[in-house]
């Protein structure tokens, strides 16, 4: 497999459900995020992680806690969710979070999460 | 804090050119990506300008004027298959690393 894998592509829970999206990357990146993507509006960071090191945690509700064991995988466990978080989480890799070149971004397919 | 505008929908006529802008106010700036999303898929890289002036690939120019805060996605020769998301961000230094910031996207319906 090549670029970037995320799975469930779709999940369906209940408020009080707990559950976990998976990201894995094949690109060699050393940097990793999280995106929540809701209709209309912009894709707003949640997560950055550099060589499993979280640099960055944009304010985001704690029953959203993400895992970083390597550098390949990252993972955004899920409890106790409201009906608000229903979007498309995208994952995605970059070479490195410091290089100032081009340095674009390769995004996984998505999750679609439905919260009920 | 970062601020970027970019049109909500265009539509373009298949054969023609289309010209999406992106305006932003940022503090500090070090480039700025265009992005494609097709409905239900992935972003996937188009175009990264830092330097002022036209890049070009293929059917696909970018446009940056630092000076300006302004940037412009331009096509040519659209095509059906050219109806998607396209995503204007700018990276920026903040809180010790190089932060990208989306736009919300222009939707672009190519019409026969």
């Amino acid at each position: 497999e090549t670029g970037v894998t995320q799975t469930p592509r779709h999940l369906v829970m209940g408020m009080t459900n707990k559950k976990s999206l998976k990201c894995e990357q094949h690109l060699g990146h050393n940097a990793m995020y999280w995106y929540k993507q809701s209709a209309k509006k912009p894709l707003e960071l949640m997560f950055v992680y550099s060589l499993e090191e979280r640099v960055e945690n944009n304010s985001v509700p704690s029953r959203f806690s993400p895992e970083c064991p390597n550098s390949s995988h990252l993972f955004l466990h899920l409890h106790t969710l409201q009906p608000e978080d229903s979007a498309l989480y995208l994952c995605a890799s970059s070479q490195d979070l410091y290089r100032g070149a081009d340095n674009e971004q390769f995004f996984g397919p998505g999750t679609r999460l439905t919260v009920l | 804090g970062q601020n970027i505008d970019q049109p909500t929908e265009m539509t373009a006529t298949e054969g023609a050119i289309v010209q999406i802008n992106c305006t932003y106010q940022t503090s500090g700036f070090n480039g700025l990506f265009w992005y494609q999303q097709h409905a239900g898929e992935a972003p996937t890289f188009l175009s990264y300008n830092v330097l002022d002036g036209l890049e070009e690939k293929g059917r696909f120019s970018s446009f940056l004027s630092r000076s300006k805060g302004y940037s412009y996605l331009l096509l040519k020769e659209l095509q059906m298959k050219d109806s998607a998301s396209y995503l204007c961000a700018v990276r920026a230094p903040s809180g010790g690393y190089q932060k990208v910031t989306f736009g919300t996207g222009t939707k672009l319906q190519v019409i026969p």
